[in-house]
């Protein structure tokens, strides 16, 4: 099994461009998280999803952020416009509903500039 | 909102000193996760603790469960270089998992 996939592993744009991350989840797994790391925030849980419907966006920190599962296998995490407070490491993680246990993807390292 | 601390932030040990990371949530948990993140790597899952009261062990690893299901602690015997990384407890409440701050391990030779 080739684990949860994330792209790219590092961005690097520009204050007002739009950034798209992507997950792609383990295969059989049913639920699908995107986290942000800081330093000042820690490990902060944007959004998740069950069977493809987002259950809890209380993370998500404002209208720039949106989040989309297509189908049950992937899922989009987009920022538009971008801004400097943005930069941070994005994770998506997959599991099982009924598991708990959360597989995290290596990351995606993004930085405004 | 639920929140989830740990303490220390940060600790620095000599290889064969013992460790202990303590996490505490402002509410009751229904089970507690934690997860060992090394430095630029993801978070990988530990273990989860249900039951109060609940210890397990995984090699010099202990785990423990409050009997209040509000706090939690991770013991490591006599460290190693390889145990160097953030060490994070997630607690679920609710419905969803609340990762804590994080304790941030050191070890030197």
């Amino acid at each position: 099994d080739a684990g949860v996939i994330q792209s790219p592993r590092h961005e690097v744009t520009e204050m007002g461009q739009e950034v798209t991350l992507r997950c792609k989840l383990i295969s059989g797994h049913n639920s699908l998280f995107w986290y942000r790391q800081t330093m000042m925030r820690g490990l902060e849980l944007l959004i998740y999803f069950n069977n493809n419907v987002p259950i809890d966006d209380s993370g998500m920190p404002e209208d720039r952020f949106s989040a989309k599962m297509p189908n049950a296998s992937f899922s989009t995490l987009k920022i538009q416009p971008s801004e400097p407070r943005d930069s941070a490491v994005y994770f998506c993680a997959s599991s099982l509903v009924n598991s708990y246990e959360q597989y995290f993807g290596p990351g995606t390292r993004l930085t405004v500039t | 909102g639920q929140q989830v601390m740990q303490i220390p932030q940060y600790q620095h040990v000599q290889e064969g000193e013992d460790f202990t990371t303590y996490c505490n949530s402002s509410t009751t948990l229904s089970n507690i996760q934690w997860y060992k993140q090394r430095p630029g790597g993801h978070p990988v899952f530990l273990i989860q603790l249900v039951k109060s009261g609940e210890v397990k062990k995984q090699k010099r690893l202990t785990f423990q469960f409050g009997e209040a299901k509000k706090n939690s602690s991770l013991h490591i015997t006599a460290t190693q270089t390889t145990d160097v990384g953030t060490y994070f407890c997630a607690g679920r409440g609710f419905q969803k998992l609340v990762f804590g701050t994080g304790t941030r391990l050191l070890v030197s030779p």
